[in-house]
């Protein structure tokens, strides 16, 4: 199954821009990327997804790699409700037993007053 | 607010017991995803139910089974409870049957002593 590999944390200060960074390099042509953030005590809440191109909404953008072995979140101003755990996450499968849906363990984002 | 409603918040109980987790998907929505979520394991992908039927099953003890009821609310039920089930349980839903959820409840907490 592809994995995904995540910084176990990173910092930040409020109103600069984060750029987190997330590396799947065994990652199959049909997989999707998903971006998730968990704050502290809820569960988890999404973020935004991607297949090849870049992708903006308003919570934030992803920047994918053009191999598509690595893609990047970037929260364009963080505020103090941004800090959280972000999960990149690698989507495939049809269904079934052979369903594929790798959680990396995270990135734990500390933003600085 | 997801939308999403788990119910208990918390549960205690003991090796070899039986409990049952329920779980009312966001209005509208027809798929739900039931996780565990430990210290050790990360968030792990336990199965997925789509309009009642089993869309796609992850890493789901046959221990542990879950199902989908004609009003779309979901069970998930966990018997000969060992102290390593111990974890924060959470159920998502979605609209389609494909692709990882969009919105996320705020989970169970089973502590099994």
């Amino acid at each position: 199954d592809a994995k995904t590999t995540q910084p176990n944390s990173m910092e930040s200060n409020e109103e600069e821009p984060v750029h987190l960074p997330c590396n799947h390099s065994t990652i199959s042509g049909t997989d999707y990327i998903h971006w998730y953030r968990q704050l502290p005590s809820q569960g988890p809440e999404y973020v935004i997804h991607g297949l090849t191109s870049n992708v903006n909404n308003r919570m934030a953008s992803l920047a994918i790699a053009e191999d598509r072995k690595s893609s990047t979140l970037i929260l364009h101003r963080a505020t103090l409700r941004d800090a959280a755990v972000y999960y990149c996450i690698l989507e495939g499968g049809s269904g079934g037993s052979n369903y594929k849906l790798t959680f990396g363990k995270g990135t734990l984002l500390t933003v600085n007053p | 607010d997801s939308g999403v409603t788990q119910t208990p918040k918390h549960l205690i109980t003991a090796t070899g017991q039986r409990v049952t987790l329920r779980c009312s998907p966001r209005s509208g929505d027809l798929s739900v995803y039931w996780y565990q979520q430990s210290l050790d394991q990360g968030l792990q992908f336990l199965i997925q139910y789509y309009n009642g039927e089993e869309r796609a099953k992850g890493n789901i003890l046959e221990r542990f089974s879950a199902q989908q009821f004609p009003d779309l609310h979901s069970e998930l039920n966990l018997s000969s409870l060992e102290l390593g089930d111990s974890a924060l349980y959470f159920c998502a839903s979605s609209l389609s049957s494909f692709g990882p959820p969009q919105h996320f409840g705020d989970g169970t907490r089973l502590s099994i002593l």
